[in-house]
C-alpha cells in the first residue's frame, strides 16, 4: 500500500533539471509532497488533488496523472538548495479520515 | 508564530523501559499527528489526535500509545523498549481546511525526538 518513489537516490550538478516519481497500486484522492534537509524536519511544498491542476512552487512544480495513479516532481535548473530527501504522501479515497500514506523518499544531491 | 517544538530533542533509553515524547503544536492547530522516521522504513504513521481524540492510527503495536491535551499538546508514549525502537519521533500538526478539500490538511512538522535504545 506504500507509494513506490522513484529513482530511490539521483546525484545532479547545479542547474541540472530532475524528476521524481510516486506511483500507487490503488485509486488516489491526493498527493502531497514534502521535502526534508539532512538534520531537519520535513516541511510542505505542495498537495495535488485529484482533478486539479499541476501546481508550483518556485522552480519546483508537480503533476497528478490520475489514470496512471502517479504523481511526478520536477526539480528545474536545480540549486543547491534543493538537497534533500523527497517524500510523497498519498491519500486514498476509501481510507478513514484521509490518512495519509509516505513514500521510503528519494535522495537528492546537488554538486556544485 | 512559533513553529511545532518536541521534547525532549534527545533521549537514551534501556530495553524494557518507557519512555514519554512531548510535542506541542502551531497555536490554533488542532491536529497532532505521530511519526516514526528510520532509515529503512521511511516516516512511519504511529496515530493522529483531534481535539482530544484519536482519529486515526497506523499499524503499531499497543506499546505505542498518545494523548492530546484540551491545549492541543499531545504526548506519545512507548512501554517496554525494544531495540528497534530506535529512531527520530516526528510530530506534526495541521490546521483544518489548508489542503483545499476533504484530505490532510497541510502537516507542520517538529524537529523531532531522537529516541535511542540501548
Amino acid at each position: 500500500q506504500q507509494p513506490v518513489q522513484s529513482p530511490q537516490a539521483v546525484i545532479l550538478r547545479e542547474g541540472e533539471d530532475a524528476v521524481i516519481n510516486c506511483s500507487s497500486s490503488k485509486a488516489l484522492y491526493s498527493v502531497h509532497w514534502y521535502r526534508q534537509k539532512h538534520g531537519e524536519a520535513p516541511v510542505f511544498l505542495m498537495i495535488l488533488l485529484k482533478g486539479g491542476e499541476q501546481k508550483g512552487h518556485e522552480k519546483i512544480s508537480a503533476s497528478f496523472n490520475e489514470k496512471k495513479q502517479q504523481s511526478s516532481l520536477y526539480l528545474t535548473a536545480s540549486q543547491l538548495s534543493y538537497s534533500g530527501t523527497y517524500f510523497c504522501g498519498t491519500v486514498r479515497p476509501m481510507d478513514s479520515n484521509y490518512q495519509l500514506i509516505w513514500g521510503a523518499g528519494t535522495k537528492l544531491i546537488i554538486k556544485p | 508564530k512559533a513553529g511545532v517544538t518536541q521534547t525532549p530533542r534527545y533521549l537514551i533509553k534501556t530495553r524494557g523501559q518507557q519512555v514519554t515524547l512531548s510535542c506541542s503544536p502551531i497555536s490554533g492547530h488542532r491536529s497532532v499527528s505521530w511519526y516514526q522516521q528510520t532509515p529503512g522504513q521511511g516516516l512511519q504513521f504511529l496515530f493522529e489526535y483531534f481535539s482530544e481524540t484519536q482519529r486515526n492510527k497506523g499499524n503499531f503495536p499497543g506499546r505505542f500509545s498518545g494523548r492530546q491535551f484540551s491545549n492541543s499538546r499531545s504526548e506519545m508514549n512507548v512501554s517496554t523498549l525494544e531495540l528497534g525502537d530506535s529512531a527520530l519521533y516526528l510530530c506534526a500538526s495541521s490546521f483544518p481546511g489548508t489542503s483545499g478539500g476533504p484530505s490532510p490538511d497541510t502537516q507542520y512538522f517538529g524537529p523531532g525526538t531522537r529516541l535511542t535504545v540501548l
